[in-house]
């Protein structure tokens, strides 16, 4: 069972516009969600985060939403650049629980096109 | 600090062999956290420890997977004896878990093909 999913594989986005990467989760327990980046022969690295008390958080390309009720969080960046290609993946912990964790995604193949 | 430190980044074996993999974690990091990685399920939790201690390895996928962790500056990933389907990218990543570090810091991965 994937208790976090990201379901588009790829997105294709043209540099200068907005990209969009989603991700849903399942356990209602999860209250804090991040973003990393990977890109090819690198491990992932740290994007940008939220706890659940916030729907919001913003670094400065960077802007993540989340909405409990929908149990669906969002990477919004823009402008898109070039170096922004890379595979994304949301993960989710359960920190209230004591769960020192991270769950993820499978990830999306993000391509900025010039 | 150099990061998390895994070794070797790519190992090619035949099936049967056993397989070592071997992670240095940051200083000072209490936790410690193997993934794998494969295109299907993404980002897979396989074991992670806290203070040296395995906390939870529901995530290992069978009995031919075992991890230690003898002191705060090692741990090893074994697969004996290896099949094909063992093929995927193997991460270690480590974390403070305090209240203000709550992300994990991930090494470069060791790319695991079993032939």
């Amino acid at each position: 069972d994937q208790q976090v999913k990201q379901n588009s594989p790829s997105l294709s986005v043209q540099e200068g516009r907005i990209s969009i990467l989603n991700c849903d989760y399942t356990n209602s327990m999860f209250d804090y969600f991040l973003w990393y980046k990977k890109y090819p022969a690198e491990g992932p690295t740290f994007l940008i985060s939220i706890s659940s008390i916030k729907d919001k958080n913003e670094d400065g390309r960077f802007t993540v939403f989340l909405n409990k009720s929908a149990k669906h969080l969002s990477l919004h960046i823009v402008p898109s650049q070039p170096g922004d290609s890379a595979v994304y993946f949301c993960a989710a912990s359960a920190q209230r629980q004591g769960a020192q964790k991270l769950v993820f995604g499978q990830g999306t193949r993000l391509t900025i096109n010039p | 600090d150099a990061g998390v430190i895994q070794s070797p980044r790519h190992e090619v074996t035949e099936m049967g062999q056993e397989v070592t993999l071997r992670c240095k974690p940051i200083s000072g990091h209490d936790y410690l956290f193997w993934y794998r990685q494969t295109m299907m399920r993404g980002l897979e939790l396989l074991i992670y420890f806290n203070n040296n201690v395995p906390i939870d390895d529901s995530g290992m996928p069978e009995d031919r997977f075992s991890a230690k962790m003898p002191n705060a500056s090692f741990s090893t990933l074994k697969i004996q004896p290896s099949e094909p389907r063992d093929s995927a990218v193997y991460f270690c990543a480590s974390s403070p878990w305090d209240r203000l570090n709550t992300e994990a810091f991930f090494g470069q991965g060791t790319r695991l093909t079993v032939v």
